[in-house]
């Protein structure tokens, strides 16, 4: 069974407008985080943002907000106001247990003037 | 600040070849990590280490081979090259409580066996 799944291959969104890309996770580990990554078309793994299982509010990070609704085992990335330069790959990620950090497969954000 | 250091950043191996990929991080980090990301798709878990001298499997172990004789480099060793070996590998590191983002990747290793 998928630890990640990322069910948006690819998400259109114009410059300035927010967007939302969806995660969902399965665990049975009451401790775990949850990360989102952005991978630019130059390959490397930029870090966004983190939300801890039992942080209780939503993490944000300026135009990043992380939208965790734990019972649903969501954790959505929200990105506000777009740039050009979101464009990239992104991946949600898992750590439970033994500190293993697990990724989705990604969805690819392409956003338009 | 290094961070995690790849080398080579590019190769091209013939099939039934051997190679290393090196991986030093300068951070004091406990726990290393490699990873293959096929064309398109995330980044599967190779293998991983919590400490010198201990390694384990990640989900895709097969034809290749880990050792973690030190804290800072963490060797990646194909034995016998295969065309589904052609992928960018990741080597990232992590201190014991990696919360807020403590994952570091290197730049990567593109590698293509042909």
């Amino acid at each position: 069974a998928q630890k990640i799944t990322q069910t948006q291959p690819g998400m259109f969104v114009q410059e300035k407008e927010a967007v939302t890309l969806d995660c969902t996770y399965d665990t049975s580990d009451p401790s775990y985080g949850l990360f989102w990554y952005k991978q630019p078309s130059s390959g490397e793994m930029i870090f966004l943002i983190y939300q801890g299982s039992y942080d209780q509010q939503n993490a944000t990070e300026g135009r990043y907000s992380l939208n965790f609704q734990k019972a649903r085992k969501s954790a959505n990335l929200v990105i506000s106001a777009s740039q050009l330069g979101d464009s990239a790959m992104y991946f949600c990620a898992m750590r439970e247990g033994t500190d293993k950090l697990i990724f989705g497969t990604g969805t690819r954000l392409q956003v338009f003037p | 600040n290094a961070g995690v250091t790849q080398t080579p950043k590019f190769r091209i191996l013939k099939i039934g070849q051997s190679m290393t990929l090196q991986c030093t991080q300068d951070m004091n980090h406990n726990y290393m990590y490699w990873y293959r990301q096929d064309p398109g798709m995330g980044l599967k878990l190779i293998y991983y280490s919590v400490g010198a001298g201990i390694t384990d499997k990640g989900e895709v172990p097969n034809g290749y081979n880990v050792s973690r004789s030190t804290t800072e480099d963490f060797p990646l060793r194909l034995e016998l090259a295969a065309p589904s070996q052609t992928s960018v590998y990741f080597c990232a590191s992590s201190a014991r409580d990696s919360q807020m983002g403590g994952y570091t990747f290197g730049s990567g290793t593109r590698l293509t066996v042909v």
